[in-house]
């Protein structure tokens, strides 16, 4: 069965830092989005993305976030100046149609848990 | 914003009882979605409902979206150890043109065998 990957499945860097969380959606979804969960607590929509533009985001996703589709299969999450309360599990998820309209459904990856130091 | 609330947060049950998590929005919904995350794992889509007052079953799972469609549930029959795991809700505000969702805080459902 096809499943959403994302590398690495743990980043560690410290306050300041640039990271870059990477994820392969499936092969076939148009759509692509970003979440977040912070420890023990819900999970928080980022950003989704279609035809190489942002779609929606919410206002968690400010100007230190960004999101990139550099070639036809990796889709990027960049966060500029890492925080100490940026410190999350995010989880990048595709679908084929929008979610949410009709039943499309998103397949998410496994996480990439995020500390900062 | 939409709020999106979800109880109890925690519920134990012994092996072969039931189960049910309830959601409540602030404002009525397009529609709903439930995800169930196992410990350690990431959100695995259940189902989405649509409709006003809709019920729809998966083996031992009956979800419903209520009248107003503003609250939601899911109810698992004859809990197994398999069924572990926190479930979260996800609803789509009917207003806006925003296909955001906003999550639930989730149920994590502790079944003792």
């Amino acid at each position: 069965e096809p499943e959403v990957t994302q590398t690495p499945s743990h980043q560690v860097t410290q306050m300041g830092q640039e990271v870059i969380l990477r994820c392969v959606p499936i092969s076939n979804h148009l759509y692509f989005y970003w979440y977040r969960q912070i420890l023990g607590q819900k999970v928080e929509f980022l950003v989704s993305f279609y035809n190489n533009e942002i779609s929606e985001k919410s206002e968690i996703f400010d100007d230190q976030f960004s999101v990139e589709r550099p070639d036809g299969s990796n889709f990027t999450l960049k966060i500029r100046s890492t925080k100490l309360e940026d410190s999350a599990m995010y989880f990048c998820a595709s679908s084929i149609g929008l979610a949410g309209l009709s039943s499309y459904e998103q397949y998410f990856g496994p996480g990439t848990r995020l500390t900062v130091t | 914003g939409q709020q999106v609330m979800q109880i109890p947060q925690y519920q134990h049950v012994q092996e072969g009882e039931d189960f049910t998590t309830y959601c409540n929005s602030s404002t009525t919904l397009s529609n709903i979605q439930w995800y169930k995350q196992r410990p350690g794992g990431h959100p695995v889509f259940l189902i989405q409902l649509v409709k006003s007052g809709e019920v729809k079953k998966q083996k031992r799972l009956t979800f419903q979206f209520g009248e107003a469609k503003k609250n939601s549930s899911l109810h698992i029959t004859a809990t197994q150890t398999t069924d572990v795991g926190t479930y979260f809700c996800a609803g789509l505000s009917a207003s806006g043109g925003s296909y955001i969702p906003t999550f639930g805080r989730g149920t994590s459902l502790i079944v003792h065998p």
